[in-house]
């Protein structure tokens, strides 16, 4: 069974600098997609960034990027720059390719930017 | 961009009531929409997946007679909390994709929040 693993339940990091949440996953599947999405205090989820599990070049979104280890199953976000808008839940996802299934989520993490 | 809406955002009932959330794709065609709820400071808890003119598959341990789902339409599904019971307070999302997408991705609504008196 496919799972994902996110080990930091709460975060913090100061305004301006930069964090990086962890993210591990565990699947036999060669071809797949993992997702990063943001869920901030509204409560709607967003998608962050997306990355295809054959494309070797991590993905990356103005201030936030990945670092994609396909050997070691990593998938960590690294956020630059941080905002006080990046204070929200971030959730770590996996699908298969071609899968219309539900997304595998990991268990979130917290975190806070302070000023 | 692809727009999924939830409605209604904030939802208070008496117990033994019943209760619609509507979980619409705005800007394409959804065959497949998923339900989720969500506990304070968890992740969320998938309930079951809505397929466009069939029945819904539950997850394991929830009740298909208590939370009815209806996708009537490629761009609609309905959650239907029966004879809500304080329990049933909790925080409802649903998740569509676009029919033939083959990236995954999911769009997520804004979120129902359930309280039962």
């Amino acid at each position: 069974a496919q799972t994902v693993t996110q080990s930091q339940p709460e975060m913090s990091v100061q305004e301006a600098e930069t964090v990086t949440l962890s993210c591990t996953y565990d699947t036999s599947e060669n071809n797949y997609y993992l997702f990063w999405y943001k869920q901030p205090p509204s409560r709607q989820m967003i998608l962050v960034i997306r990355q295809e599990a054959y494309k070797q070049q991590n993905a990356t979104e103005n201030r936030f990027s990945v670092n994609f280890q396909k050997a070691a199953k990593s998938f960590s976000l690294k956020i630059s720059d941080s905002q006080l808008g990046d204070t929200a839940m971030y959730f770590c996802a996996f699908i298969s390719r071609g899968s219309q299934g539900n997304l595998i989520f990991g268990k979130g993490t917290k975190l806070s930017v302070k000023p | 961009g692809a727009v999924v809406s939830q409605h209604p955002s904030r939802v208070i009932c008496k117990s033994g009531t019943s209760v619609k959330i509507e979980c619409r794709s705005l800007d394409f065609q959804a065959t497949t929409m998923f339900w989720y709820r969500q506990f304070p400071k968890k992740s969320l808890m998938l309930m079951a997946t809505s397929n466009e003119g069939s029945k819904a598959t539950y997850e394991q341990g929830v009740e298909k007679d208590k939370f009815l789902i209806n996708h009537a339409s490629l761009t609609l599904s309905t959650l239907t909390v029966t004879s809500a019971h304080p329990e049933d307070s909790s925080f409802y999302i649903c998740s569509a994709r676009k029919g033939g997408s083959g990236t995954g991705e999911l769009f997520f609504g804004e979120g129902s929040r359930l309280t039962v008196l």
